[in-house]
């Protein structure tokens, strides 16, 4: 069964200052992740997503991520962080062996940038 | 349209009501899903179609929560006799098959008094 985990419920950074969101992972096939963002009264947005290829991915809104297998991660990151990324953030996993299974959400992790 | 459309965008129900929610997916998206949000918290899986295959209805809460899809259209969520823990977001969201990521539409913020 797949799972996710995103281990801080929040994260506060000063705006201009680089920002990291935590996601770690397990799955029994290959993973395909995922990163959405949530504003307030809104859907989930997509962000970007690794599927195969360079471990480093780049999405929209200056967000990138970065895959790492042996620590079954896959944290969001941005260089500098703007007021209009706070949001809640949440990271996803699909098995990418088997086209049947679920998208696998974790709790979301909400993020404060402060001016 | 472009996006995952939700109807409607809020509803407010007396306790004992049924209720019916609507997703109208991405045109050529043969996967759909439910789920629920409630306030401040994160997504709980409830039901996911995916072209003719039978729902994967394991996250569904209880016996008084139903969906359907007819071909790879419209979908509709059905809660019948609301408790006030049903109240919630409850969000749609379509994809294509494979690799493609989920879209989803803005939900339906459902209230039960």
């Amino acid at each position: 069964a797949q799972s996710v985990a995103q281990p801080e419920d929040q994260v506060n950074v000063a705006e201009g200052n680089p920002l990291t969101v935590k996601c770690t992972y397990s799955v029994s096939g290959n993973p395909y992740l995922f990163w959405y963002v949530q504003y307030p009264n809104r859907g989930l947005q997509f962000l970007l997503k690794y599927i195969t290829g360079d471990n480093l991915v780049k999405g929209s809104y200056g967000f990138e991520a970065e895959f790492n297998k042996s620590q079954t991660s896959f944290h969001l990151k941005k260089p500098s962080a703007l007021v209009s990324d706070s949001a809640l953030y949440f990271c996803a996993v699909r098995d990418g062996d088997n086209y049947g299974q679920n998208f696998v959400f974790g709790p979301g992790t909400r993020l404060s940038v402060l001016p | 349209g472009a996006g995952v459309s939700q109807s409607p965008s809020n509803k407010v129900t007396e306790k004992g009501k049924d209720v019916e929610l609507r997703c109208d997916p991405i045109s050529g998206h043969t996967a759909l899903y439910w789920y629920r949000q409630r306030l401040g918290q994160g997504l709980e899986f409830l039901i996911y179609f995916q072209g003719n295959s039978a729902p994967d209805k394991s996250g569904l809460p209880s016996d008084r929560f139903s969906a359907e899809r007819t071909g790879e259209s419209v979908s509709t969520l059905t809660i019948q006799r609301t408790q006030q823990e049903d109240s919630a977001v409850y969000l749609c969201a379509s994809s294509l098959q494979g690799i493609s990521p989920l879209h989803f539409g803005n939900g339906t913020r459902l209230t039960v008094t």
